[in-house]
């Protein structure tokens, strides 16, 4: 079973509104954690947003939200008022148990922001 | 800091050829990993160090990768001999044994083409 499940490929956004990136996850585990990266067409890839299992209130970053649902297992990035430096892969990822260095990471969504 | 830092940053050999890819971790970090990008399978680890001794391969496709990282500011990821297959975007990463969040810092990646 694939532990990090991203369901959509790509995505078109118009600039300015808001954007939901989904992610589901797999574990059995009751630690972990749950990480999104973004990765622009030069390649790098850049940590956007970190939530642990335990953690009491959904993350937040700037623009970046994160949509903690524990009981259905999904992690959803929100992007609110999207720009165009958008435009770029997002990559769920995550790391079961204390201790544990490996991080799995989903398929990825490709995102487009349309002007 | 500079980040991690990979090269080369692009590499075209012939199948056959000794393939060797190097990484600087950040200053400070203790934990390494090689991970592995392709269209077909996505982002795979291959293999990370803690303090400079491998704790898990279990990701490197077979005999022909080897990993090494005689210090803590030094890695090298080899393949020998290279395989059109190998063709794929190599990320190193590090990070810091104290972060709670475990966040994982990338290089920006050396793209590999085997002929």
């Amino acid at each position: 079973a694939q532990k990090i499940t991203q369901t959509q490929p790509g995505m078109f956004v118009q600039e300015k509104e808001a954007v939901t990136l989904d992610c589901t996850y797999d574990t059995s585990d009751p630690s972990y954690g749950l990480f999104w990266y973004k990765q622009p067409s030069s390649g790098e890839m850049i940590f956007l947003i970190y939530q642990g299992s335990y953690d009491q209130q959904n993350a937040t970053e700037g623009r970046y939200s994160l949509n903690f649902q524990k009981a259905r297992k999904s992690a959803n990035l929100v992007i609110s008022a999207s720009q165009l430096g958008d435009s770029a892969m997002y990559f769920c990822a995550m790391r079961e148990g204390p201790g544990n260095e490996k991080l799995t990471f989903g398929t990825g969504t490709r995102l487009t922001i349309i002007p | 800091d500079a980040g991690v830092i990979q090269s080369p940053r692009h590499e075209v050999t012939e199948m056959g050829q000794e393939v060797t890819l190097r990484c600087k971790p950040i200053s400070g970090h203790n934990s390494l990993f090689w991970y592995r990008q392709t269209m077909m399978r996505g982002l795979e680890l291959l293999i990370y160090f803690n303090n400079n001794v491998p704790i898990d391969d279990s990701g490197m496709p077979e005999d022909r990768f080897s990993a090494k990282m005689p210090n803590a500011s030094f890695s090298t990821l080899k393949i020998q001999p290279s395989e059109p297959r190998d063709s794929a975007v190599y990320f190193c990463a590090s990070r810091s044994g104290i972060s709670g969040a475990n966040v994982l810092t990338f290089g920006a990646g050396s793209r590999l083409t085997v002929l």
